[in-house]
């Protein structure tokens, strides 16, 4: 079955240190590829997209991502976070084809110490 | 600015009743979703609509139902409450192309079945 898979469930962070957060996905075609984000009491937001080109991509607040597609991997990546990064944040997965399959991972949990 | 608004931002019903969930979107997008959120398990699918009256089943559609009478709006229904249906729900929307992925989500309802 597809899957996405966060490894991390809570990380914890001092400020100004560098992040990466994994994910793994688990689907054999062509995908598109997503970060959200949701900060302590706000609604869900799409943080940065991968959708085709270039493998690495920028989104808001400085974040960025890489698809390694021979690793099946979209890892998050911000070089040095700040208090209000902190959130929950969740990888999801398309295939491209496919209209009907929205595949979250079951989130990571970011705490950065002031 | 984009909007998915959700009827109650909390909600206390006791097991029996019937609970109805509203959410709203301005966005004239096609697909509606809903999600329930659940500490370490992510988001995961209850019911998608792709179109007025259409529906499809998503992850976990057992104890629900829903209705999409018109575009803007799709609720989700709670036939008998259960204290196993105690969660966040979440409501979103996104349009009909191969950025499906790309989903706008409404504040949640977080709902207590006592």
């Amino acid at each position: 079955a597809q899957s996405v898979s966060q490894h991390n469930h809570h990380v914890i962070l001092s400020e100004a240190a560098s992040l990466e957060l994994g994910c793994n996905y688990s689907y054999g075609g062509t995908v598109n590829l997503f970060w959200y984000v949701q900060y302590p009491g706000q609604h869900l937001q799409l943080l940065l997209k991968y959708f085709s080109g270039d493998p690495l991509v920028k989104g808001i607040k400085g974040f960025e991502a890489e698809f390694i597609k021979s690793k099946f991997s979209f890892n998050l990546r911000k070089p040095s976070v700040q208090w209000s990064d902190t959130a929950e944040y969740f990888c999801a997965v398309t295939p491209y084809s496919s209209a009907s399959k929205i595949i979250f991972g079951s989130g990571t949990r970011l705490s950065i110490r002031p | 600015d984009v909007k998915v608004t959700q009827s109650s931002r909390y909600l206390v019903k006791r097991t029996g009743e019937k609970v109805f969930l509203e959410c709203v979107q301005d966005m004239d997008h096609e697909n509606m979703f809903w999600y329930r959120q659940d500490p370490g398990l992510g988001l995961r699918l209850i019911y998608f609509s792709y179109d007025v009256k259409m529906k499809e089943k998503g992850d976990i559609p057992e104890g629900y139902s829903v209705s999409r009478e018109k575009k803007e709006r799709f609720s989700l229904i709670l036939e008998s409450a259960s204290t196993n249906q105690t969660s966040m729900y979440l409501c979103a929307s996104s349009a009909p192309t191969v950025t499906l992925g790309e989903q706008y989500f409404g504040p949640g309802t977080r709902l207590t079945v006592t």
